[in-house]
């Protein structure tokens, strides 16, 4: 059963950075790339980048170049999502969902079950 | 970047009735010689992450009813639920994954009349 679990909800202060886990199973890791989407609350899906597990590469949507980092361990079949000088506006529930190929771009399946990442004072 | 448009935002549909959403790209999505579009749709329940439920604009997923259906081609796509149930209470949304940076359609809201 091909699985994405999560870690837990975190509240933060402005400008603290965050870590999100997202460790995989029930696939070959090194074959697939781990893509990051967000949802703010009662917004849409907004993707954020990815990483491959098989090079290491990673990739960023624009606005969130510089303020993230995508990293993978390999053994642990885990990857996770760092997030620096955190705004009130990152509030949002982030996945993690299993990239598949098509030969240009990837479509998600399955995602994790998402972790709300709360920024307050 | 592509831009996913959807409409309508939000449909109210009787159960046993048919629904429809449509999603109309900026470009075309549709690659010529590798003739599909790179288009898929995403099915989120409240509470849940999203799943998805056609790929290449028309490929029902494994585990999907077969009620759910998906058409369309270059930049105008329509997702189908024929005798709309209960279960399906969800918003769906539209991905292209033609070019980076892939996008999502703004969402549709579907509920039961």
């Amino acid at each position: 059963q091909i699985q994405l679990v999560q870690s837990e909800s975190e509240v933060k202060p402005p400008g603290a950075s965050v870590r999100v886990s997202c460790k995989t199973s029930g696939f070959v890791f090194t074959t697939y790339g781990v893509h990051w989407i967000r949802q703010a609350p009662g917004q849409g899906l907004e993707w954020m980048g990815w990483i491959s597990a098989y090079t290491g590469r990673t990739d960023y949507a624009r606005k969130f170049q510089g303020r993230v980092t995508w990293s993978a361990d390999t053994p642990a079949t885990t990857v996770y999502m760092d997030l620096r000088s955190l705004r009130s506006d990152d509030t949002a529930v982030y996945y993690c969902a299993r990239g598949i190929n098509t030969g240009r771009w990837h479509w998600f399946d399955p995602w994790g079950q998402g972790t709300l990442v709360t920024v307050s004072s | 970047d592509i831009v996913l448009t959807q409409s309508p935002d939000s449909l109210a549909v009787s159960l046993g009735e048919r629904a429809t959403i449509n999603c109309k790209s900026s470009q075309s999505v549709f690659h010529k010689s590798n003739p599909q579009a790179f288009l898929a749709w995403y099915q989120q329940k409240a509470g849940q992450p999203p799943r998805v439920v056609i790929s290449w604009a028309s490929t029902r997923e494994s585990g999907v009813p077969d009620r759910f259906s998906g058409s369309g081609s270059e930049t105008d796509f329509t997702l189908t639920i024929d005798s709309l149930q209960a279960e399906d209470v969800a918003v769906y949304y539209c991905q292209q994954f033609f070019e980076s940076p892939t996008t999502f359609g703004q969402g549709t809201r579907v509920e039961i009349k």
